[in-house]
């Protein structure tokens, strides 16, 4: 089993410019999250997702963040303008039970985002 | 909204020292979860605690999940290298959503 895979490991890029992360979750997981992590914040949900559908977006900081997931194997996390408080690291997760309720969330390496 | 605090925020011990880390919820749990995070790397989950006053061990780690379902601990004895980073616990009120502590970074020192 490879894991969660998230794309690309490491971006920098210039203010004003879209940013695109991705996430393959584990096969067979139904529930996917993706997350931000920063010193000042910690760990925050964003946004999640259960069999493809958004279930809770209320942790998206603001409208320039966006989420899609077209099917089960396939998340995308877009940042558009990408500005340099969005600089963090970004996890996305996947859990296997209905709902995600009470189960194990496996972390992708995640997506180490510098905007300069 | 419901907020998760982990004390102490760092913690460094000699190799061999105990080290115990707590978690405290504004709000009571339905469960709780722990997670590991090692230096540059991502959340791995160590363990899920669901009943009042359940305790569970791991080796040398003893999780506790305390009587009123509003705080947990993780107990370390006898602190080894591989046990650097930064450890979280992880509270949810019955949904899917699981609100992350603070975190207690650990450094042992060999």
């Amino acid at each position: 089993d490879a894991g969660v895979i998230q794309s690309p490991r490491h971006e920098v890029t210039e203010m004003g410019q879209e940013v695109t992360l991705r996430c393959k979750p584990i096969s067979g997981h139904n529930s996917l999250f993706w997350y931000r992590q920063t010193m000042m914040r910690g760990l925050e949900l964003l946004i999640y997702f259960n069999n493809n559908v958004p279930i809770d977006d209320s942790g998206m900081p603001e409208d320039r963040f966006s989420a899609k997931m077209p099917n089960a194997s396939f998340s995308t996390l877009k940042i558009q303008p990408s500005e340099p408080r969005d600089s963090a690291v970004y996890f996305c997760a996947s859990s296997s039970r209905l709902a995600g309720v009470g189960n194990e969330q496996f972390f992708g390496p995640g997506t180490r985002l510098t905007v300069l | 909204g419901q907020q998760v605090m982990q004390i102490p925020q760092y913690q460094h011990v000699q190799e061999g020292e105990d080290f115990t880390t707590y978690c405290n919820s504004s709000t009571t749990l339905s469960n709780i979860q722990w997670y590991k995070q090692r230096p540059g790397g991502h959340p791995v989950f160590l363990i899920q605690l669901v009943k009042s006053g359940e305790v569970k061990k791991q080796k040398r780690l003893t999780f506790q999940f305390g009587e009123a379902k509003k705080n947990s601990s993780l107990h370390i004895t006898a602190t080894q290298t591989t046990d650097v980073g930064t450890y979280f616990c992880a509270g949810s009120s019955g949904t899917y959503k699981y609100i992350f502590g603070t975190g207690t970074r650990l450094k042992v020192l060999a």
